[in-house]
């Protein structure tokens, strides 16, 4: 399976944007890259996905190198509500089996400052 | 929607007992997962049932461990007999479709203590 490297935690200040990096160098063509979120005390929740273009929705934005080798995560304006450990992860297009699994790394823990 | 909706949230019981979490998944959702989450391994897919038939039980941890989901709306993950190392969060997850476009979501989880 194809893994993904996070740093293991982040500080930001509230109210400023937040970029969390994951590398993904080993990616397949048909992997899609995924973000989750786990709040403290909360089962994980979907933040976000994409392929190859950058998707943005009312949560986040998703920033995915022209190579695909890595990808950004960005909070535009992190409040204190985001501080949560952030994972990345690759789901496996092709395989009915595969794609259906979500593999949790280590994530990153995003520490918000007020 | 009251979203994935899991009990006990909170379970403790002594070594040797059995111990039973329970699962209602999201209404129409053909997916289910069940997680656990420890500090030392993180998050583990232990077993995911589709159309409520069990499809890959690979990270089911020992024959301790089974899982049921008798109909749409129901699911179980049993412990017999609990051990202090099955101590951890459980977390039961649904899912439509089996496409990428679709998020799973997550309950809130059982935190199971084993003394």
């Amino acid at each position: 399976d194809a893994k993904t490297t996070q740093p293991n935690s982040m500080e930001s200040n509230e109210e400023e944007p937040v970029h969390l990096p994951c590398n993904h160098s080993t990616i397949s063509g048909t992997d899609y890259i995924h973000w989750y979120r786990q709040l403290p005390s909360q089962g994980p929740e979907y933040v976000i996905h994409g392929l190859t273009s950058n998707v943005n929705n009312r949560m986040a934005s998703l920033a995915i190198a022209e190579d695909r080798k890595s990808s950004t995560l960005i909070l535009h304006r992190a409040t204190l509500r985001d501080a949560a450990v952030y994972y990345c992860i690759l789901r496996d297009g092709r395989s009915r089996n595969a794609g259906n699994m979500l593999t949790f790394g280590g994530g990153t823990r995003l520490m918000v400052k007020p | 929607d009251a979203g994935v909706i899991q009990s006990p949230r909170h379970e403790v019981t002594e070594m040797g007992q059995e111990v039973t979490l329970r699962c209602k998944p999201i209404s129409g959702h053909d997916y289910l997962f069940w997680y656990r989450q420890t500090m030392m391994r993180g998050l583990e897919l232990l077993i995911y049932f589709n159309n409520n038939v069990p499809i890959d039980d690979s990270g089911m941890p020992e024959d301790r461990f089974s899982a049921k989901m008798p109909n749409a709306s129901f699911s179980t993950l049993k412990i017999q007999p609990s051990e202090p190392r099955d101590s951890a969060v459980y977390f039961c997850a649904s899912r439509v479709g089996a496409g990428q476009h679709y998020g799973y979501t997550f309950g809130s989880g059982t935190r199971l203590t084993v003394v």
